[in-house]
């Protein structure tokens, strides 16, 4: 059964620094998508992609972030200097042509310290 | 803006019971789709079930249902014969059928199932 991949799994990474969390969705999904979760709350909407371009996003998704869909399978989130509150996990999806549902990866748990 | 209401942060029951978890959402769409998403401690989403607003028949997937009650914006999840593997979060979630697809989602229930 076709799945979204993530990787890294976990990440820690220093305040300040860079970081780029992968994604490769189901190979014949259009719609890409960001989410995360702070521990113990609500998943959040991040940004949605499509046709290589940013199709919405949401308050949370500043000039800190952005994402690459860089060579037609991967899909990526890159956080620049990142903050103690960019701790969280982060969840990729994808989903197909018109109305279909969205499928989640497993996740990346990024730790900033 | 939507928003998505669970009111219970946590429900138990008995292995092989049935439960209810509770969903309230606030929009003034009349076309979109609902979702009950599980998390188990893996943290993996996994989709458990999921309903137009436009059909008035309540979805059903083997021991889950929903009753959606558009009306009253209300969505909730019943699991029959619960089993230990359905010990999880459960997230209610909404969707807007235009546009860029993206989920609300609700605060979640955790479900802890008693053997």
């Amino acid at each position: 059964e076709p799945e979204v991949t993530q990787t890294p799994s976990h990440q820690v990474t220093q305040m300040g620094q860079e970081v780029i969390l992968r994604c490769v969705p189901i190979s014949n999904h259009l719609y890409f998508y960001w989410y995360r979760q702070i521990l113990g709350q609500k998943v959040e909407f991040l940004v949605s992609f499509y046709n290589n371009e940013i199709s919405e996003k949401s308050e949370i998704f500043d000039d800190q972030f952005s994402v690459e869909r860089p060579d037609g399978s991967n899909f990526t989130l890159k956080i620049r200097s990142t903050k103690l509150e960019d701790s969280a996990m982060y969840f990729c999806a994808s989903s197909g042509q018109g109305f279909t549902e969205a499928f989640f990866g497993q996740g990346t748990r990024l730790t900033v310290v | 803006a939507q928003t998505v209401t669970q009111s219970q942060p946590e429900m138990s029951v008995q292995e092989a019971e049935t439960v209810t978890l509770s969903c309230t959402y606030d929009t003034s769409e009349s076309d979109y789709y609902l979702f009950w998403y599980k998390q188990p401690p893996s943290r993996q989403m996994i989709l458990v079930i999921r309903q137009e607003a436009y059909k008035q028949q309540n979805a059903t997937e083997n021991r889950f249902s929903v009753n959606f009650q558009k009306a009253a914006k209300s969505f909730s999840l019943k699991i029959s014969d619960s089993q230990l593997g359905d010990a999880a979060m459960y997230f209610c979630a909404y969707e807007f059928n235009q546009g860029a697809q993206k989920l609300v989602f609700g605060q979640g229930t955790r479900l802890t199932i008693n053997p």
